[in-house]
């Protein structure tokens, strides 16, 4: 069975730090792009991060650029992501997922993580 | 970056009636590279649609997709009880990344 597992959330303070895991397991990890798609309380879905199969190219949207960092660790099956100077406006549920080789959808989806930045 | 305009906001049916969900972009998409998700309450997205008209694994036929170009539609035949949640679009772009439309809603009446 193909699964995705996030940890790492929790409860920041702005200006702080936090690094988000994903652990996954049913399929060749190496394979696969990933990335970090997060939802902020009631709202809607925002794209993050992504980072390719072989961990050489990466992407991220304008708003975290030079905050965030992704990475991946493939013998290990695990994807992270470093999050720094936090605000509030990056508190959601973070989800990471897989996207389909030369399709670009997100076929398979964490069950997600909450980080809370608050003072 | 590519905007994408979903709408409408929220849509008002019956179950058993026909759904036509719309999603705009601010510019050319390629079909290849849109995609329909849903979303029920508490739950992970779950992807529908792919390629702008592919069902994906497991998906019942009443849901389908079309267009191109700037405009792309995902319709749902008729409405079951459980289809009665959040919709979105997402695309890809090689030099713009990805981005989610905001959602669109559909509701009992």
């Amino acid at each position: 069975e193909v699964q995705l597992v996030e940890s790492g959330g929790g409860f920041v303070q702005p200006g702080g730090s936090l690094r988000l895991s994903c652990a996954a397991s049913g399929f060749t990890f190496s394979s696969y792009a990933m990335h970090w798609v997060r939802q902020a309380p009631g709202k809607g879905l925002e794209y993050v991060s992504g980072i390719s199969s072989d961990g050489d190219n990466t992407f991220y949207v304008n708003s975290v650029k030079g905050r965030f960092t992704i990475s991946r660790d493939n013998s290990k099956n695990t994807l992270h992501l470093q999050m720094g100077s936090l605000r509030g406006e990056d508190m959601a549920v973070y989800f990471c997922a897989r996207s389909v080789p030369a399709r670009f959808s997100f076929d398979c989806w964490g069950q997600g993580t909450l980080v809370t930045v608050s003072s | 970056e590519i905007v994408l305009t979903q709408s409408p906001g929220t849509l008002s049916l019956s179950p058993g009636e026909r759904a036509t969900l719309s999603c705009r972009a601010s510019q050319s998409v390629s079909s290849s590279y849109l995609a329909w998700y849903q979303q029920k309450p508490g739950q992970t997205p779950r992807l529908l649609i792919y390629g702008a008209s592919s069902r994906a694994t497991g998906i019942p036929d009443r849901f389908s997709g079309s267009g191109s170009g700037t405009d792309f539609t995902l319709t749902i035949s008729r409405l079951e009880p459980e289809d009665f949640v959040v919709y979105y679009c997402q695309q890809y772009g090689s030099s713009t990344g990805f981005t989610f439309g905001q959602g669109t809603k559909v509701e009992i009446k």
